[in-house]
């Protein structure tokens, strides 16, 4: 257990659709970061949270959005779901202001079918 | 833009050193090294990570040539778990420069 929670493990969902995926850090991170890994494109960082604010962006689809809450939380919401959002989605977290390494959750495999 | 080059593959033998190389010829003063694994489809696991100086943990060893334009990650007894893909990193020190992941080198452990 990395300490980074992820929720569900596993989503099939219909294109068209909207679903959230949820992160819990590590207790005492206060950055989370979201990557997606799809077959053909490997780990893609997505977006950074710190502290419930927004501080990196990456190659993140406008019909993707995520947040951070006041617990440190995290959720990603993916809408207008297409085949080629099938992936894994992790979750990162990390003491930010430290040269130190992202722990990683064990991810959701999301399918779309 | 690609800041590391890495062999697509490589393997090892169990119980021997596993030596993988990674170029970083364009890596700035204030830029680390890191080295993370993914094993299947788990989450990368961070291995280690440096700025100049050569580095050891329970994991494995990194060592950074003088003019930082290369690294080594070496796992001095390797075993079958650590069959994985292994990506080499260089990340500025900074709260808001997020990990890059390239394609990495899928390390195989033969029996």
């Amino acid at each position: 257990d990395s300490g980074v929670t992820q929720t569900p493990k596993h989503l099939i969902t219909a294109t068209g659709q909207r679903v959230t995926l949820r992160c819990s850090p590590r207790s005492g991170d206060l950055s989370v970061y979201w990557y997606q890994q799809s077959l053909d494109q490997g780990l893609q960082f997505l977006i950074q949270y710190y502290n419930g604010e927004e501080r990196a962006k990456g190659n993140i689809l406008e019909r993707f959005s995520a947040q951070q809450f006041p617990d440190l939380h995290s959720e990603l919401n993916l809408s207008s779901l297409e085949l080629g959002d099938s992936a894994l989605y992790f979750c990162a977290s990390s003491v930010a202001g430290q040269a130190g390494g992202y722990t990683f959750g064990s991810g959701t495999r999301l399918t779309v079918v | 833009d690609a800041k590391t080059t890495q062999p697509p593959s490589m393997d090892c033998a169990e119980g021997r050193a596993a030596n993988l190389p990674c170029n970083h010829s364009t890596i700035s003063g204030n830029e680390y090294v890191y080295w993370y694994r993914q094993i299947h489809s788990q989450g990368p696991q961070y291995i280690i990570h440096g700025l100049k100086n050569n580095e050891t943990n329970e994991m494995a060893s990194l060592i950074i040539t003088e003019d930082r334009k290369s690294s080594t990650l070496i796992l001095p007894h390797a075993t079958l778990r650590d069959t994985a893909v292994y990506y080499c990193i260089v990340r500025a020190y900074s709260g808001n420069t997020p990990l890059v992941f390239g394609k990495g080198t899928r390390l195989s452990v033969i029996a």
